[in-house]
């Protein structure tokens, strides 16, 4: 039973260039959140989907960012015009249903982004 | 305030040493609890769900103190294996996200 894959595991760009980060589910989820770690700091929510919805992306910058979870295929997070500050770990998690209490989450070993 | 408030640490021990953590949250009205583990560069995996009457997983006790709005996590007999990251996690106000402490880091030394 595969748990939450993500890819790549490292992601390098140039700045003024895009970042796409791919996260597919544990098997039987239809919950994914994105949460972001700079370094020496704490995790920060993003966005919560469920598929083809976007639930709570209250954590999403204003601009540059956007998160989708088609019917069909991983969730993506989209960096536009990536800036240096982009850089950080990006961690995706899943969990099977709505409600967390006693439903915590399963995350993926995270894309590690460097912006040059 | 922050949502969730932890001591950044780090707590150097030794070998067999008991240390306990404590984790303070802003939003009375929080349902959900949690203690995830992070090793360097590595995703959180949870240790432990946090429940109104406390419960223990071998040598890791959890507590839940709702007046207070705290939340400890205690390790006896400390293993070298056991540094690490400590993150306290508590469901947020509206939603269904959880808010992340920033972490207490733990240093076991023989």
């Amino acid at each position: 039973n595969a748990g939450v894959m993500q890819n790549p595991r490292h992601l390098v760009r140039r700045r003024g260039q895009e970042a796409r980060l791919r996260c597919s589910p544990m098997k039987g989820h239809s919950h994914v959140y994105w949460y972001r770690q700079l370094p020496e700091e704490g995790l920060k929510f993003m966005v919560y989907l469920q598929k083809e919805n976007i639930i709570d992306e209250s954590g999403m910058p204003k601009e540059r960012f956007s998160a989708e979870f088609p019917k069909e295929g991983p969730s993506i997070l989209r960096i536009q015009q990536v800036v240096r500050g982009d850089s950080a770990a990006y961690f995706c998690a899943s969990s099977p249903r709505t409600g967390l209490a006693n439903s915590p989450l399963h995350f993926g070993n995270g894309t590690r982004l460097t912006v040059t | 305030r922050k949502e969730v408030e932890q001591d950044p640490g780090p707590f150097n021990v030794p070998e067999g040493a008991t240390v306990a953590f404590n984790c303070t949250y802003s939003n009375s009205a929080s349902q959900s609890f949690f203690w995830y583990r992070q090793d360097c560069r590595k995703e959180p995996k949870l240790l432990m769900s946090v429940y109104s009457s406390g419960n223990e997983d071998g040598r890791f006790t959890a507590q839940l103190n709702r007046a207070s709005q705290y939340i400890s996590l205690l390790i006896r007999d400390s293993k070298l294996s056991d540094s690490a990251t400590y993150l306290c996690v508590v469901n947020a106000e509206y939603g269904n996200k959880l808010v992340f402490g920033a972490g207490t880091i733990l240093r076991v030394k023989s």
